[in-house]
């Protein structure tokens, strides 16, 4: 059964950092894309960041290119997001997301509040 | 970018009847190497994760009821409930994948009548 499991997300203030995970099972992760996709409270989605299986080719959204970066370990199964330079607007759930043109799988979410 | 529309932002519908929703793209997404159009539909229930229920426009993933069905080419798309249940109460959205960056509509929220 494929299954995307994120982590990482707490409470963190304005300027702060954090650093997501979403750890790929049951799927040959190092041949699929993935995504990040986030979604604050009450409000609707909103693409992040994309990753081929190779890491060759990194795409950002203009809200986060310059302050996120997005990474993976096909050794350990990973996918990375690390955050910057954190703004109260980016409080939201993070969703780890396989992609096969459409998103196919989707993981649970975590999230991360900026707040002082 | 491309900004993608969706109409009515909400949608109240009796047990048993069509609902219809509309997604408009501010762009062609059309490609013109397969004539597919590159927009997918995803079901969100309260707590979860949204769920792809259609992609390419009108090809509707493995599993999903078909009482879902997707339409349109170009600019213009439609997913439909032939026969709303209670379990469908949710909200939807569509995404282009067409192009870079990746934008979704911004929800169109279905309701029991």
């Amino acid at each position: 059964e494929v299954q995307l499991v994120e982590s990482g997300g707490a409470l963190v203030q304005p300027g702060g950092s954090l650093r997501l995970s979403c750890v790929g099972y049951g799927f040959d992760f190092n041949i699929y894309s993935l995504n990040w996709v986030r979604q604050a409270p009450g409000k609707g989605l909103e693409w992040l960041s994309y990753i081929t299986g190779s890491s060759h080719i990194i795409k950002y959204a203009d809200s986060v290119r310059g302050r996120f970066t997005i990474s993976r370990d096909n050794a350990k199964n990973s996918l990375f997001l690390q955050m910057n330079s954190l703004r109260a607007e980016d409080t939201a759930t993070y969703y780890c997301v396989r992609s096969v043109g459409h998103y196919d799988y989707w993981g649970r979410g975590t999230l991360a509040t900026v707040s002082s | 970018d491309i900004v993608m529309t969706q109409s009515p932002d909400s949608l109240a519908v009796s047990l048993g009847e069509r609902a219809t929703m509309n997604c408009k793209s501010s762009q062609s997404i059309l490609s013109s190497s397969d004539i597919k159009s590159y927009i997918s539909w995803y079901q969100q229930k309260p707590g979860q994760p949204p769920k792809v229920l259609i992609w390419r426009a009108s090809t509707r993933e493995s599993g999903v009821p078909d009482r879902f069905s997707g339409s349109g080419s170009g600019t213009d798309f439609t997913l439909t409930i032939s026969s709303l249940r209670a379990e469908d109460v949710a909200v939807y959205y569509c995404l282009q994948n067409y192009t870079f960056p990746r934008t979704f509509g911004q929800g169109t929220k279905v309701e029991l009548k």
